[in-house]
């Protein structure tokens, strides 16, 4: 099946360290997005990319940098984790031949900052 | 900007209840409408969605129509299950923008 991935699923790490969250998909999409998850604030953008030479800033990417290494993988990198980048990350895709940009969500990563 | 507000939770529910979420937006434009559903342990997954006015999007039993007169594209059931408890999200885009998400309503459904 088509599908979206993410590497690690948790990870628990220490503050001031630097992380990298990847994200592949085998559905053929040239859009990825990364999204954080807090409790009771839904869901944010973090970056967005919609082809391998183009990267934006979403709404909260202060402390984030991203990679678009290939089509098929979008990286999430912390370059000094603090504590209140504790959250429920998601990595998705959308495909720019879908004419209302659904996207779809890889299965989360649960990063605890120490 | 584009923004969505849905109705806080948690909702909790008996079997075979009424299930309403309220969704409510404000867009520049004519956004598509989407409700997304995450089930525990899982990411989100596209549970229906609706592209202009008047439509009505529709799965497993759920039902949402877009009312531009009122911005607002409210989820419904007729009658919940157990394995409808999860955490509900309402989003919009606009034309290629990504989507803006309301911040979850967690449902609860007991038998």
């Amino acid at each position: 099946d088509a599908d979206v991935t993410q590497t690690p699923r948790n990870r628990i790490t220490k503050t001031g360290k630097r992380i990298m969250l990847e994200c592949s998909q085998t559905k053929g999409h040239d859009r990825m997005y990364w999204y954080r998850q807090d409790p009771g604030l839904g869901l944010r953008l973090i970056y967005y990319s919609f082809d391998v030479k183009d990267i934006n800033k979403g709404e909260i990417s202060d402390g984030y940098s991203v990679s678009r290494q290939a089509q098929a993988k979008f990286s999430l990198s912390l370059e000094s984790a603090i504590p209140n980048q504790t959250a429920l990350y998601f990595c998705a895709t959308s495909d720019r031949r879908s004419l209302y940009n659904e996207q779809f969500f890889g299965p989360g990563t649960r990063l605890t900052v120490l | 900007g584009n923004s969505v507000t849905q109705m806080e939770g948690p909702v909790t529910l008996s079997e075979e209840a009424f299930l309403t979420i309220n969704c409510t937006y404000t867009a520049t434009g004519y956004p598509s409408l989407f409700w997304y559903v995450q089930y525990p342990g899982e990411g989100l997954q596209l549970l229906l969605k609706a592209t202009k006015a008047d439509d009505k999007g529709s799965n497993k039993g759920f039902e949402a129509t877009y009312r531009k007169e009122t911005t607002s594209f409210h989820l419904e059931k007729g009658s919940v299950q157990v394995s409808d408890s999860a955490v509900y999200f309402c989003a919009l885009n606009s034309g290629n923008t990504p989507l803006v998400f309301g911040k979850g309503t967690r449902l609860s459904v007991i038998a």
